[in-house]
């Protein structure tokens, strides 16, 4: 079955620190992947996504590159702010197929 | 353009009582999916509606139920509540025909259901 395995958290980073969440996937076909970010109260918001290998999604300074010989969508920034503070998740879906599957997801927290 | 809206934003019930969210999605998105979010299980997939037709279901008992209006606004149904059934209800859209789709879904705020 299609599935995501993303970092444990918490993630505990000082400003300014260079940040990467793993995550990596199973899937039947091919999927196009993606990385939302939930502040406290919120819903989920749209980070970045990639929908073929060696695409690379960017977004606010964060990265993810799709590495279909890892099948992994790591995502990194090199200097992370307080404001970056929040819970991150990574999933993927396939065409046509709207049951999109997610990672457990990552709490970032930011320190100044 | 707006975003996708969900009401109300929070919800306290009983045991036993049914609710309704609603979900607006996002204007020309014909697509709409709902998803359940707690501590334990994380992000679960709930079912999927495209012009008013159930298209997708997740693992959820029949107890949780769906319908789409011809404007694509959706509500969701949970009847006979118990107490696992605290949750935060995500709405999600996304463009879609009978032709062609896109995987970028778009989410609500969220309505955080909690059942007493």
């Amino acid at each position: 079955g299609n599935s995501v395995t993303q970092m444990e958290g918490p993630v505990t980073l000082s400003e300014e620190a260079f940040l990467t969440i793993n995550c990596t996937y199973t899937a039947t076909g091919y999927p196009s992947l993606f990385w939302y970010v939930q502040y406290p109260g919120e819903g989920l918001q749209l980070l970045l996504k990639a929908t073929k290998a060696d695409d690379k999604g960017s977004n606010k300074g964060f990265e993810a590159t799709y590495r279909k010989e890892t099948t992994s969508f790591h995502l990194e920034k090199g200097s992370v702010q307080v404001s970056d503070s929040a819970v991150y998740f990574c999933a993927l879906t396939l065409l046509n197929n709207n049951d999109m599957r997610f990672g457990a997801g990552t709490r970032l927290t930011v320190k100044p | 353009k707006a975003g996708v809206t969900q009401t109300p934003r929070y919800l306290i019930k009983t045991r036993g009582q049914q609710v309704t969210l609603s979900c607006s999605p996002i204007s020309g998105h014909r697509s709409v999916s709902w998803y359940q979010q707690t501590p334990g299980q994380g992000l679960q997939f709930l079912f999927e509606y495209f012009s008013e037709t159930q298209r997708n279901k997740g693992n959820f008992p029949g107890r949780f139920s769906g319908r789409q209006f011809s404007n694509s606004r959706s509500e969701m149904n949970v009847s006979t509540l118990e107490l696992g059934d605290s949750a935060l209800y995500l709405c999600a859209s996304r463009f879609r025909t009978s032709g062609a789709s896109t995987d970028t879904q778009y989410f609500g705020p969220g309505t955080r259901l909690t059942v007493l």
